[in-house]
């Protein structure tokens, strides 16, 4: 059974910080990785979206890496910003998996301070 | 222009009452999911629906059934609420027969309370 952890569970920096957030999987047969943002009361936001193929993906101040085989994620963070404050949640598609569920962690809360 | 749209977006409601959360999206997707975000705020499946096929989660109750008038829209039914109900529930949607590999857009949440 896929087990997707998030580690630290909260992380609180300054702004302007350069960051790492960490996503680790138990099975490695996986269709894709995707990072999503979600705020305080709101629905989640697709960050980036890793097919099992990519070793990386790139958007903006944001840059998250696959490594299947030792089953992690990682999700950095540059130059941080206060509005960068929000939870970070990791999730996989699974080979097997039904119509492209998400198997989600619990997320990794980050604060941003000015 | 809002893709994913969920109504309510706030639900209170007491136990054993019957209750519909609304759901549509103008992405032009083909399948659709329910994912439940509990006190813990750990996110997880119930169903995802296209129009050839229900996938229920094993763990979801059967008081629990989703209902697609058409391809845009798909509504979730609760059949005598319990405390336990009390949730977020996310919709979202993706393109359909490569959904393994496409990104989900997620509705803004409807945050149930059953008292």
């Amino acid at each position: 059974k896929q087990e997707v952890t998030q580690i630290p569970a909260a992380l609180s920096v300054p702004e302007g910080e350069n960051l790492v957030l960490n996503c680790s999987f138990t099975d490695s047969a996986i269709y894709n990785l995707q990072w999503f943002r979600q705020d305080p009361g709101k629905g989640l936001t697709s960050l980036l979206l890793i097919q099992s193929s990519q070793r990386e993906q790139t958007s903006g101040r944001l840059n998250a890496s696959l490594d299947k085989s030792s089953g992690r994620s990682t999700l950095y963070i540059a130059a941080s910003q206060p509005g960068d404050s929000a939870t970070y949640l990791c999730a996989v598609i699974q080979y097997g998996g039904s119509q492209g569920n998400l198997i989600f962690g619990k997320g990794t809360k980050l604060s941003v301070k000015p | 222009d809002t893709a994913v749209s969920q109504t309510p977006k706030y639900l209170v409601t007491q136990m054993g009452n019957d209750k519909s959360i609304k759901c549509e999206q103008n992405l032009g997707h083909d399948t659709m999911y329910w994912y439940k975000q509990d006190s813990k705020k750990f996110l997880k499946i119930m169903f995802s629906y296209n129009n050839k096929e229900l996938i229920i989660n094993e763990t979801v109750p059967n008081r629990f059934s989703p209902k697609s008038p058409d391809k845009a829209h798909l509504n979730l039914h609760i059949n005598s609420l319990e405390l336990g109900d009390s949730a977020v529930y996310f919709c979202a949607s993706s393109r359909a027969g490569t959904g393994q590999k496409e990104t989900q857009y997620f509705g803004p949440g409807t945050r149930l309370l059953v008292l």
